[in-house]
């Protein structure tokens, strides 16, 4: 089936610097990636939707600077999460679809997350 | 946003008991919808699907029901098992590509 790989899957990073986070769909082409937040149980929160060699779409309440998405190709979005604090801590989820309509499951699938620690 | 202090509601199984777990979606647009299961520091895993046209659908030991009705979805584990303790999570799916995730379940199976 569809893989999507996220890496990294855990970081301890300091307030005030950045921290990349990298999706990539490794068997299929992605046009269409999604990048989720999930704070402790609590349900997935879309962040917004990136689409290759476009601009990201942002939900309404997430600063698009602070944020910073990239889908420069096919296979590869990437999330910076810029100056971080200490309340940017959360699980970070990818998602990326597949539209060749090889996979039952619309194309959907995800990263296994990036838990992301500021201090 | 997040709500702040929210608890996931459980559903606790004994062992070989069959499990029902209901979500309730709020766009009566929505044309596709999937139950994902997520364990603890994964991401989500799908587990069945279903589309708008459909009020049924089984897989292996799973059973998806859609009452578009009162847009009511259902997931049915037959024969719980200590490994479909996690996390259960409903999505559903409107126009364009976006999914939205629902507050989600835990099933917590006894032995």
């Amino acid at each position: 089936g569809a893989v999507v790989s996220q890496h990294p899957s855990w970081v301890i990073c300091k307030s005030g610097t950045s921290v990349k986070i990298e999706c990539r769909s490794l068997d299929f082409q992605a046009t269409t990636m999604f990048w989720y937040r999930q704070f402790p149980k609590q349900s997935l929160m879309l962040m917004a939707t990136s689409n290759e060699g476009s601009k990201a779409t942002y939900e309404q309440g997430v600063e698009k600077d602070k944020f910073l998405i990239n889908h420069a190709s096919l296979t590869l979005s990437t999330l910076t999460v810029t100056s971080a604090h200490p309340e940017d801590s959360s699980f970070y989820i990818c998602s990326a679809r597949d539209y060749s309509g090889q996979y039952t499951n619309y194309g959907y699938t995800f990263g296994s997350g990036t838990r992301l620690t500021v201090v | 946003g997040e709500s702040v202090g929210l608890h996931l509601p459980t559903l606790s199984v004994q062992e070989g008991d069959n499990s029902i777990i209901n979500c309730a979606y709020s766009n009566s647009a929505s044309d596709y919808f999937i139950w994902y299961k997520q364990e603890s520091g994964k991401g989500p895993q799908f587990i069945i699907d279903i589309r708008s046209n459909m009020d049924k659908r089984q897989g292996q030991r799973v059973t998806v029901l859609l009452n578009k009705t009162v847009k009511h979805l259902s997931l049915q584990i037959a024969a719980t098992q200590p490994g479909d303790s996690a996390v259960y999570f409903c999505a559903e799916k409107a126009a364009g590509n976006k999914l939205t995730f629902g507050g989600g379940t835990r099933v917590l199976v006894k032995p």
